[in-house]
Formats: C-alpha cells, structure tokens, sequence
C-alpha cells in the first residue's frame, strides 16, 4: 500500500526566498515519486518525477526535489521564489510500473512581494 | 505536444439527471483516469482503465461508471447525479513511462 502526507496546506514565502514544500510518502515497493503543479483553472502539469537514477532531481521553472530513503521524504526546493499567480503543488507517488498514482492533498504557494 | 481534452470547462446539472463527462486524449496512451478534486482532499481516482474495454475501480466509484468504447476517449457517467458530485473533475492519460497528462478539468455543479 502507498500514501502521501504534505506537511501544510499553504506556504507562503517572499519573492527571491527558498522555497521548501513537503513530501513524506509511504511504499511498500520501490517507488516512482512525483511533483505536479497546477494553476488556476487548469489541469495538473509534471514539475519533476523520480524514477530510481539520480536522486536529486531538477524539474521545470528552477524547481528540484531530493530523493531520501532513509526519511521516505521527496521534499520540493527552489532557491529563489518568482512572483506569480498562487499555484497548489501535489506530491505523488505510484509503485515501479503500476496503474495507480497516489496524490497528497496538495500545498498551495503563495510568493508574496 | 501531448494534449488531453475534455467536453467541458463547466457544467450545471440537477439532482437526479443522468450526466456525460467526456475526455479525448491525442497520445496514443493506453492508460486513462477519472480524479475528482476537492479543496484539502486532494486527488481522488474514480476510475481507471488500461485497455479498450478495460476497466478498473478506484478509490470512490460508488455513483459512478465508465465507458471505454476507443483508445482515445473514455467517458465518466454519473447515473443519477447528487448534489454531493459537485466537484472539479479530472482526466488524466498515462503510456509507458507513469507521468499522468492531465486535461483541464470539468467544473460539475449540481444543484
């Protein structure tokens, strides 16, 4: 069985600050771990995944995630905040080669002036 | 690129009305999804399907059902629509390589 736990619910960082969301996963296999993002009145677009090569992982817009087994922790960073529109970010997880991708409940990122 | 489409950005339907969510994908893929989403609950499969044909519950199908007549589109079918199916829906297609391509979602109302 798999779970995915995001620690808060929003995050609120000021422009040019690091930002740092959450991701504590449970699997029982190996897994594939994902970052997705997803603006306003939208559908959710892949930032980063993690596919068991490198376990620092850089994705789209700056963003990067580390893999930690030891923590099962796949925690979302990016170095410096760029005003934009709020997004809510959702950490996944699914089973090397299985159908079901399992989602946190999402963060959301507000990046204030 | 790969696109995912759906029917519509929102609808508005009554209590008891039978309701079509439709979704096109143009990837070629063999897995589609049904999430709904709401506010701190995340994303929650309704349904999944690997084939043509194919068909899978997931975590909430009760009120639901599917329909996957062609590779590229499968249909989310709400019987007998409540007004605790109000929510955002979303499709989402997968091939080989696990990332999930969402559409951009249908806004269900119920009234």
């Amino acid at each position: 069985a798999q779970s995915v736990t995001q620690l808060g619910s929003h995050v609120s960082v000021s422009e040019g600050a690091l930002v740092l969301l959450r991701c504590n996963y449970s699997s029982s296999v190996p897994p594939y771990l994902f970052w997705y993002v997803q603006y306003p009145n939208q559908g959710l677009q892949l930032l980063l995944k993690y596919t068991s090569a490198a376990t620092l992982v850089k994705g789209i817009n700056g963003f990067e995630a580390e893999f930690k087994k030891s923590e099962t922790s796949f925690h979302l960073t990016k170095p410096s905040a760029v005003m934009s529109v709020a997004a809510e970010c959702f950490c996944a997880v699914s089973a090397t080669g299985g159908f079901k991708t399992i989602f946190g409940a999402g963060t959301r990122l507000f990046v204030k002036a | 690129d790969v696109k995912v489409t759906q029917s519509s950005r929102y609808l508005v339907k009554r209590t008891g009305e039978k309701v079509f969510l439709e979704c096109v994908q143009d990837m070629d893929h063999e897995n589609m999804f049904w999430y709904r989403q709401d506010p701190g609950l995340g994303l929650r499969l309704i349904y999944f399907s690997y084939d043509v044909k194919m068909k899978e519950k997931g975590d909430i199908p009760e009120g639901y059902s599917v329909s996957r007549e062609k590779k590229e589109r499968f249909s989310l079918i709400l019987e007998s629509a409540s007004t605790n199916q109000t929510s955002m829906y979303l499709c989402a297609s997968s091939g080989v390589s696990d990332t999930q391509y969402f559409g951009p979602g249908t806004r269900l109302t119920v009234l």
